[in-house]
């Protein structure tokens, strides 16, 4: 699986929007993009995942780049509930684990 | 949809003793699960890889006798840690992928915090 990077932190106030970016530029034609979040002391919980087309459910919105070598996972209005590591992970579709990169530390302010 | 649980959620053990820790997906079928390991501040690292009715296939470095791991339904699997010492203090992680439908997505489970004195 291919592999992405991730800045280390990010910080947002809350409910204010935020933007996580990922890069995947060795991304492959059949690799989906999955975002999970992982909250202190739990497993990772699923957020969203995309192909090709932006997508968007009642957690987030992922905006996939044209060319596919980057996305973004877009929190519309950050809680202090969304405090997390967030993961930004490839996969294709028959493929096997998850590779978990160090992904992004989410801090939000109050 | 889509749950995982695992039992116990933490776990204290004496050195030398073994621990099983199990993990069930609660409303869908599962031919494969998978079992991670998370240090401190550190990213989940997979251990292995499980799949119903065969053995289980180890990540280099994971001690088979160690880790035993038992995937004997559909929806259970199970993973044993053998004679554990204190290096084996550790998170661990299943996630299930559901039979058929959408492969693309896995579910995890919320984690076995094992403490080991």
């Amino acid at each position: 699986d291919a592999k992405t990077t991730q800045p280390n932190s990010m910080e947002s106030n809350e409910e204010e929007p935020v933007h996580l970016p990922c890069n995947h530029s060795t991304i492959s034609g059949t690799d989906y993009i999955h975002w999970y979040r992982q909250l202190p002391s739990q497993g990772p919980e699923y957020v969203i995942h995309g192909l090709t087309s932006n997508v968007n459910n009642r957690m987030a919105s992922l905006a996939i780049a044209e060319d596919r070598k980057s996305s973004t996972l877009i929190l519309h209005r950050a809680t202090l509930r969304d405090a997390a590591v967030y993961y930004c992970i490839l996969r294709g579709f028959y493929g096997q684990n998850f590779v978990f990169g160090p992904g992004t530390r989410l801090s939000v302010l109050p | 949809g889509a749950v995982v649980s695992q039992h116990p959620s933490r776990v204290i053990c004496k050195s030398g003793t073994s621990v099983k820790i199990e993990c069930r997906s609660l409303d869908f079928q599962a031919t494969t699960m998978f079992w991670y390991r998370q240090f401190p501040k550190q990213s989940l690292m997979l251990m292995a890889t499980s799949n119903e009715g065969s053995k289980a296939t180890y990540e280099q470095g994971v001690e088979k006798d160690k880790f035993l791991i038992n995937h004997a339904s559909l929806t259970l699997s199970t993973l044993t840690v053998t004679s554990a010492h204190p290096e084996d203090s550790s998170f661990y992680i299943c996630s299930a992928i559901p039979s058929g439908g959408r492969q693309e997505t896995q579910y995890f489970g919320p984690g076995t915090r094992l403490l080991v004195l």
